[in-house]
Protein backbone atom coordinates (compact mmCIF):
# COMPACT_ATOMS: atom_id res chain seq x y z
CA UNK A 1 0.00 0.00 0.00
CA UNK A 2 1.24 3.15 -1.16
CA UNK A 3 1.73 5.77 2.01
CA UNK A 4 0.10 8.71 0.49
CA UNK A 5 -2.94 7.88 -1.73
CA UNK A 6 -4.85 10.07 -4.19
CA UNK A 7 -7.01 9.74 -6.82
CA UNK A 8 -5.15 10.21 -10.35
CA UNK A 9 -8.11 11.94 -12.03
CA UNK A 10 -7.82 13.99 -14.32
CA UNK A 11 -11.09 15.97 -13.24
CA UNK A 12 -12.26 17.96 -15.92
CA UNK A 13 -14.40 20.65 -14.77
CA UNK A 14 -15.68 23.75 -16.42
CA UNK A 15 -14.72 27.36 -14.91
CA UNK A 16 -16.58 28.55 -12.18
CA UNK A 17 -17.51 24.75 -10.85
CA UNK A 18 -16.49 23.79 -7.31
CA UNK A 19 -13.84 20.28 -6.78
CA UNK A 20 -13.31 18.06 -4.08
CA UNK A 21 -9.95 16.11 -4.18
CA UNK A 22 -9.48 13.82 -1.65
CA UNK A 23 -6.19 11.90 -0.12
CA UNK A 24 -5.46 9.41 2.46
CA UNK A 25 -2.46 8.62 4.41
CA UNK A 26 -1.09 5.00 6.01
CA UNK A 27 0.92 6.08 8.35
CA UNK A 28 -0.81 7.34 11.71
CA UNK A 29 2.68 8.97 12.74
CA UNK A 30 2.51 11.52 10.13
CA UNK A 31 2.79 14.55 11.56
CA UNK A 32 1.77 17.73 9.12
CA UNK A 33 -0.02 17.94 5.53
CA UNK A 34 0.23 19.58 3.04
CA UNK A 35 -1.26 20.45 -0.58
CA UNK A 36 1.07 21.38 -3.42
CA UNK A 37 0.56 22.88 -6.72
CA UNK A 38 2.69 21.43 -9.74
CA UNK A 39 2.60 22.70 -13.31
CA UNK A 40 3.65 21.10 -16.26
CA UNK A 41 6.75 20.98 -16.03
CA UNK A 42 7.73 22.88 -13.60
CA UNK A 43 8.48 22.02 -9.86
CA UNK A 44 5.91 21.98 -6.77
CA UNK A 45 5.06 24.85 -4.96
CA UNK A 46 3.27 24.89 -1.40
CA UNK A 47 -0.24 25.74 -2.02
CA UNK A 48 -1.46 25.50 1.90
CA UNK A 49 -0.75 23.90 4.91
CA UNK A 50 -3.30 21.74 6.60
CA UNK A 51 -4.95 21.72 9.70
CA UNK A 52 -7.48 19.21 11.26
CA UNK A 53 -9.54 22.91 12.55
CA UNK A 54 -9.84 23.45 9.15
CA UNK A 55 -8.21 26.32 6.67
CA UNK A 56 -9.11 28.91 4.60
CA UNK A 57 -7.68 30.52 2.13
CA UNK A 58 -9.41 32.52 -0.67
CA UNK A 59 -10.90 29.80 -2.83
CA UNK A 60 -9.60 27.06 -1.49
CA UNK A 61 -10.58 25.27 1.76
CA UNK A 62 -8.31 22.34 3.33
CA UNK A 63 -9.59 20.06 5.46
CA UNK A 64 -7.33 17.00 8.32
CA UNK A 65 -9.20 14.03 9.51
CA UNK A 66 -6.85 12.19 11.53
CA UNK A 67 -9.31 9.90 12.77
CA UNK A 68 -9.42 8.59 9.28
CA UNK A 69 -6.20 9.50 8.02
CA UNK A 70 -8.05 11.39 5.36
CA UNK A 71 -6.86 15.21 4.13
CA UNK A 72 -9.14 16.73 1.48
CA UNK A 73 -8.94 20.08 -0.70
CA UNK A 74 -11.75 21.95 -1.93
CA UNK A 75 -11.80 24.62 -4.93
CA UNK A 76 -14.46 26.79 -5.58
CA UNK A 77 -15.36 29.34 -8.32
CA UNK A 78 -12.51 27.44 -10.81
CA UNK A 79 -10.19 29.55 -12.99
CA UNK A 80 -8.47 28.26 -15.81
CA UNK A 81 -5.40 29.29 -13.82
CA UNK A 82 -6.20 26.22 -11.48
CA UNK A 83 -5.34 23.51 -14.29
CA UNK A 84 -2.52 22.08 -12.47
CA UNK A 85 -1.35 19.00 -10.38
CA UNK A 86 -2.13 18.86 -7.01
CA UNK A 87 -0.08 16.80 -4.84
CA UNK A 88 -0.94 15.94 -1.45
CA UNK A 89 1.61 15.34 0.95
CA UNK A 90 2.52 14.01 4.61
CA UNK A 91 5.52 14.37 6.71
CA UNK A 92 6.09 11.55 9.49
CA UNK A 93 9.65 12.54 10.62
CA UNK A 94 11.54 15.81 10.20
CA UNK A 95 10.82 17.46 7.14
CA UNK A 96 11.29 14.77 4.85
CA UNK A 97 7.92 14.87 2.26
CA UNK A 98 5.87 12.01 1.64
CA UNK A 99 4.23 12.52 -1.96
CA UNK A 100 0.89 11.17 -3.39
CA UNK A 101 1.18 10.65 -7.24
CA UNK A 102 -0.79 13.43 -7.68
CA UNK A 103 -4.60 14.83 -8.95
CA UNK A 104 -5.00 16.69 -12.38
CA UNK A 105 -7.30 19.03 -12.70
CA UNK A 106 -8.06 20.57 -15.89
CA UNK A 107 -10.23 23.70 -15.85
CA UNK A 108 -11.84 24.54 -19.26
CA UNK A 109 -13.73 27.50 -20.28
CA UNK B 1 16.60 37.20 -2.82
CA UNK B 2 17.81 34.17 -5.41
CA UNK B 3 15.25 30.90 -4.96
CA UNK B 4 16.81 27.64 -5.17
CA UNK B 5 18.26 26.95 -8.08
CA UNK B 6 19.73 24.02 -9.99
CA UNK B 7 22.42 22.65 -12.96
CA UNK B 8 21.92 21.38 -15.50
CA UNK B 9 18.68 22.00 -16.53
CA UNK B 10 18.43 19.19 -18.92
CA UNK B 11 21.07 16.26 -19.35
CA UNK B 12 21.41 13.30 -21.31
CA UNK B 13 23.49 9.97 -20.31
CA UNK B 14 23.55 6.71 -21.46
CA UNK B 15 23.31 3.38 -19.21
CA UNK B 16 26.57 2.33 -17.06
CA UNK B 17 27.62 6.60 -16.88
CA UNK B 18 27.91 8.76 -13.67
CA UNK B 19 25.92 11.85 -13.63
CA UNK B 20 26.10 15.05 -10.93
CA UNK B 21 23.85 17.29 -10.47
CA UNK B 22 24.09 20.31 -8.86
CA UNK B 23 22.12 22.63 -6.24
CA UNK B 24 21.91 25.92 -4.16
CA UNK B 25 20.12 26.67 -1.72
CA UNK B 26 17.30 29.37 -1.20
CA UNK B 27 19.82 32.27 0.51
CA UNK B 28 19.54 31.43 4.63
CA UNK B 29 18.82 28.02 4.42
CA UNK B 30 20.88 25.41 5.69
CA UNK B 31 19.11 22.02 4.42
CA UNK B 32 18.71 20.31 1.37
CA UNK B 33 16.71 17.81 0.34
CA UNK B 34 16.71 15.60 -3.36
CA UNK B 35 14.05 14.18 -4.55
CA UNK B 36 13.57 11.65 -7.66
CA UNK B 37 9.85 12.30 -9.71
CA UNK B 38 9.11 9.70 -12.40
CA UNK B 39 6.66 10.72 -15.05
CA UNK B 40 2.89 10.65 -13.51
CA UNK B 41 4.51 10.10 -10.12
CA UNK B 42 4.59 12.62 -7.30
CA UNK B 43 8.79 13.09 -6.35
CA UNK B 44 10.08 10.39 -3.80
CA UNK B 45 12.52 11.49 -1.54
CA UNK B 46 16.13 10.70 -1.90
CA UNK B 47 18.07 11.94 0.82
CA UNK B 48 18.45 14.99 2.71
CA UNK B 49 21.54 16.71 3.96
CA UNK B 50 22.82 19.26 7.11
CA UNK B 51 25.88 20.50 8.18
CA UNK B 52 27.52 18.94 5.75
CA UNK B 53 26.16 15.39 6.83
CA UNK B 54 23.56 12.78 5.20
CA UNK B 55 20.78 13.22 8.01
CA UNK B 56 18.01 11.08 6.54
CA UNK B 57 17.90 8.41 3.76
CA UNK B 58 14.94 7.45 1.33
CA UNK B 59 14.62 3.91 -0.13
CA UNK B 60 17.06 4.10 -2.97
CA UNK B 61 19.98 1.95 -4.19
CA UNK B 62 23.77 3.07 -2.83
CA UNK B 63 24.73 4.05 -6.36
CA UNK B 64 22.92 7.71 -5.10
CA UNK B 65 25.38 9.27 -3.03
CA UNK B 66 25.52 13.06 -1.93
CA UNK B 67 27.63 15.82 -0.54
CA UNK B 68 26.80 19.47 0.86
CA UNK B 69 29.56 21.78 0.67
CA UNK B 70 30.28 24.42 3.54
CA UNK B 71 28.41 27.57 1.60
CA UNK B 72 25.29 24.44 1.73
CA UNK B 73 25.08 24.06 -1.58
CA UNK B 74 24.86 19.99 -3.03
CA UNK B 75 25.61 17.70 -5.37
CA UNK B 76 23.86 14.61 -6.20
CA UNK B 77 25.82 11.56 -7.90
CA UNK B 78 24.84 8.66 -9.60
CA UNK B 79 26.38 5.85 -10.68
CA UNK B 80 26.32 3.00 -13.21
CA UNK B 81 22.87 4.41 -14.39
CA UNK B 82 19.82 2.86 -15.49
CA UNK B 83 17.08 3.37 -17.85
CA UNK B 84 14.74 3.90 -14.66
CA UNK B 85 16.63 6.61 -13.49
CA UNK B 86 15.42 8.66 -16.48
CA UNK B 87 13.19 11.15 -14.24
CA UNK B 88 13.18 14.79 -13.01
CA UNK B 89 15.57 15.65 -10.19
CA UNK B 90 13.97 18.13 -8.10
CA UNK B 91 16.21 19.64 -5.04
CA UNK B 92 14.53 21.43 -2.43
CA UNK B 93 15.49 23.38 0.69
CA UNK B 94 14.57 24.45 4.31
CA UNK B 95 15.73 26.16 7.24
CA UNK B 96 16.11 23.03 10.35
CA UNK B 97 16.13 19.31 9.07
CA UNK B 98 14.16 18.44 12.27
CA UNK B 99 11.03 20.46 12.06
CA UNK B 100 8.38 19.32 9.58
CA UNK B 101 6.64 22.94 9.78
CA UNK B 102 9.18 24.70 7.80
CA UNK B 103 8.42 25.13 4.17
CA UNK B 104 10.40 23.75 1.95
CA UNK B 105 11.08 25.51 -1.89
CA UNK B 106 12.07 23.48 -4.37
CA UNK B 107 14.62 24.01 -7.54
CA UNK B 108 13.12 24.02 -11.24
CA UNK B 109 14.71 20.42 -11.10
CA UNK B 110 17.08 18.68 -13.85
CA UNK B 111 15.09 16.56 -16.07
CA UNK B 112 17.46 13.52 -16.65
CA UNK B 113 17.12 11.39 -19.83
CA UNK B 114 19.02 7.71 -20.01
CA UNK B 115 19.60 6.10 -23.17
Amino acid sequence: RKEVEQDPGPFNVPEGATVAFNCTYSNSASQSFFWYRQDCRKEPKLLMSVYSSGNEDGRFTAQLNRASQYISLLIRDSKLSDSATYLCVVTVYGNKLVFGAGTILRVKS
Amino acid sequence: DAGVTQSPTHLIKTRGQQVTLRCSPKSGHDTVSWYQQALGQGPQFIFQYYEEEERQRGNFPDRFSGHQFPNYSSELNVNALLLGDSALYLCASSLVPDSSYNEQFFGPGTRLTVL
